[in-house]
């Protein structure tokens, strides 16, 4: 079965330092993984992804995330946080339902606390 | 570009009562739409997923069920609420193909009294 561990219910950092926000992945075949952000009482926006090529990758406001096939994480990054990054972070995965849909399995979410 | 809505944004309903949330896509045709629910603000569980007009299939048994009037439309209802219910749903859709992002709706937060 797939799943997507964050080891971390919250992550504290002062604003300006850099930040890692922890994946560990179970798949079986590629990995398709995904992070999202989510402000309270909001929907989710979709930060980055990887599905093939370079480990590291680059997404919305700054984030990146390191793809480790050895290691099977995909950790979460930014060289200097903001306090409005503050907000729940998920990490996830794709399973194949068919060809052509697939859902999404998430980890239990971190809630990133940027002070200033 | 593509917007995804959902209404209503809140919603108090008491047990027993019927439910019905609406999420719709704009912008885009014949997209994947998924309905998510959210316990305790933490992790999210697919409750039902569409591929067309139609096409519903279910992940998970429960007392909900949903439907795809139209091509852009997907609706989660309820009969009978039950307190177990309660929670925030999400609608996400993508577009098929590759391996590709969902992008979710704004969401509805449930309770059931």
């Amino acid at each position: 079965a797939q799943s997507v561990a964050q080891p971390e219910d919250q992550v504290n950092v002062a604003e300006g330092n850099p930040l890692t926000v922890k994946c560990t992945y179970s798949v079986s075949g590629n990995p398709y993984l995904f992070w999202y952000v989510q402000y309270p009482n909001r929907g989710l926006q979709f930060l980055l992804k990887y599905i093939t090529g370079d480990n590291l990758v680059k997404g919305s406001y700054g984030f990146e995330a390191e793809f480790n096939k050895s290691q099977t994480s995909f950790h979460l990054k930014k060289p200097s946080a903001l306090v409005s990054d503050s907000a729940l972070y998920f990490c996830a995965v794709r399973a194949a339902l068919s060809s052509n849909t697939g859902k999404l399995i998430f980890g239990q979410g971190t809630t990133l606390q940027v002070k200033p | 570009s593509q917007t995804i809505h959902q209404w209503p944004a809140t919603l108090v309903q008491p047990v027993g009562s019927p439910l019905s949330l609406e999420c719709t896509v704009e912008g885009t045709s014949n997209p994947n739409l998924y309905w998510y629910r959210q316990a305790a603000g933490r992790g999210l569980q697919l409750l039902f997923y569409s591929v067309g007009i139609g096409q519903i299939s279910s992940e998970v048994p429960q007392n909900l069920s949903a439907s795809r009037p139209q091509d852009r439309q997907f609706i989660l209802s309820s009969k009978k609420l039950l307190l177990s219910d309660s929670g925030f749903y999400l609608c996400a859709w993508d577009g098929g193909g590759t391996p590709t992002e969902q992008y979710f709706g704004p969401g509805t937060r449930l309770t059931v009294t």
